[in-house]
Parts: structure tokens; C-alpha cells; sequence
């Protein structure tokens, strides 16, 4: 199976901070990498595919990139809205496997 | 809109098996896959399996190999999901969510979860 390993598990920042967030594979998953924000009580929601796709309606200030098995979100200027649990998907090869996860906190 | 209402709660004594449902509207059933994925309590996201819609192919991840059945009534655009012998590490939100064949296993629309609790 491939391990998706994120990066910090936890984050505390300010609205306006520029976040980045890692995530790794223990190996290669060329590009194929989702990310979703997930919310207290709520079911994740897609952000990201194809590793820097956005998806329709996802405000710009979320952008992801990499490849291989290095892969990036980053949120250029945090909103309040942002502080949420971030996951990242690997969906090269069966079975589709999640990071462990990264709590966005107000700092 | 797209939609995936889930059934509503339920509270399963160990060794027995719960069926959620995932009734999807809002676009054509058979053009996407759906896939279940589960959270327990303060964890994160683990996946389950998916069944295609379309002719009912299946994938289980492997540790639930044996217990898990998902199935499809395309009459009423409906996903169901199986679980047996159960026991207290079954506890979690189960989610069912939709994934395009074209585009691959990333999931654009979940439901709201259901919450299976499993206690004696």
C-alpha cells in the first residue's frame, strides 16, 4: 500500500499568514493527488485534484502543486473560513490511501 | 445539485452487520462511481471500496475484504453498503461520495455521513 504522509499534523496561523502544508508518498504517484478541507461534524470537500487542479468554485487562494512523491497545498492569505482539517489523497494505485491529516488552528 | 442523502444512524450490537444507504439525485447515476470511506471518532479519513455504478465492478481495500458488500439498486439510483461482524473499532462516520470514471478516484460530492455506533 502507499503511505501518505502529511506534514505539520498541526498548524497554528493568523488570517493573512501564507500556509503550506506537505505531503509525501512512499512512492511515486506521478500526479495523482487530491486534497480536501474538512470541517467539524461535516464531510470533507474537494479542493484540489490531479495535484494542482482546482476544483470549480474553490476560492484561488488555494493552489497545489508537485509530483512524484512530493506534493503541496498552500493558502496564500488565510481566511477565517480556512481554519478547518486538511487531507491529501493518493488515487494512482489501488488502495486509495489518505494522509493522516493537518489541523489548521487559529494561532 | 448534486446530492447524496445517507440513512440515518444506527446502533448495532457486536457481531452483528449494518447497511447504509446513499441515495444519489441530481445527476445520472450510472456516470459515476461511488466510493465509501469512513472516519472513526477524533481520526482520520480510511477508504473503503468502490463499485462502479455502470456494471457493478467492485475494489475492496484489503482489510475489509471480508466483511464489506457494496451494492447498487440503479431503479432508485441507490448505494448500499454492508458491513458484518461487527465489532467497538467499526464505530465511525461512514461516508459514501462520488467519483468520476474518466477523471479517476478522487471524489467531487460526499454525503453527510452516518454515524455507526457498535456496543453491547
Amino acid at each position: 500500500d502507499i503511505q501518505m504522509t502529511q506534514s505539520p499534523s498541526t498548524l497554528s496561523a493568523s488570517v493573512g499568514d501564507r500556509v503550506t502544508i506537505t505531503c509525501r508518498a512512499s512512492q511515486t504517484i506521478i500526479s495523482w493527488l487530491a486534497w480536501y478541507q474538512q470541517k467539524p461534524g461535516k464531510a470533507p470537500k474537494l479542493l484540489i485534484h490531479q495535484a494542482s487542479s482546482l476544483e470549480s468554485g474553490v476560492p484561488s487562494r488555494f493552489s497545489g502543486s508537485g509530483s512524484g512523491t512530493e506534493f503541496t497545498l498552500t493558502i496564500s492569505s488565510l481566511q477565517p473560513d480556512d481554519f478547518a482539517t486538511y487531507y491529501c489523497q493518493q488515487y494512482n494505485t489501488s488502495p486509495l490511501t489518505f494522509g493522516g491529516g493537518t489541523k489548521v488552528e487559529i494561532k | 445539485q448534486v446530492e447524496l442523502v445517507q440513512s440515518g444512524a444506527e446502533v448495532k450490537e457486536p457481531g452483528a452487520s449494518v447497511r447504509v444507504s446513499c441515495k444519489a439525485s441530481g445527476y445520472i447515476f450510472t456516470t459515476y462511481g461511488i466510493s465509501w470511506v469512513r472516519q472513526a471518532p477524533g481520526q482520520g479519513l480510511e477508504w473503503m471500496g468502490w463499485i462502479s455504478t455502470y456494471n457493478g465492478n467492485t475494489d475492496y481495500a484489503q482489510m475489509f475484504q471480508d466483511r464489506v458488500t457494496l451494492t447498487t439498486d440503479t431503479s432508485t439510483s441507490t448505494a448500499f453498503m454492508e458491513l458484518r461482524s461487527l465489532t467497538a473499532d467499526d464505530s465511525a462516520v461512514y461516508f459514501c461520495a462520488r467519483f468520476a470514471y474518466s477523471y479517476g478516484f478522487f471524489f467531487d460530492y460526499w454525503g453527510h455521513g452516518t454515524l455507526v455506533t457498535v456496543s453491547s
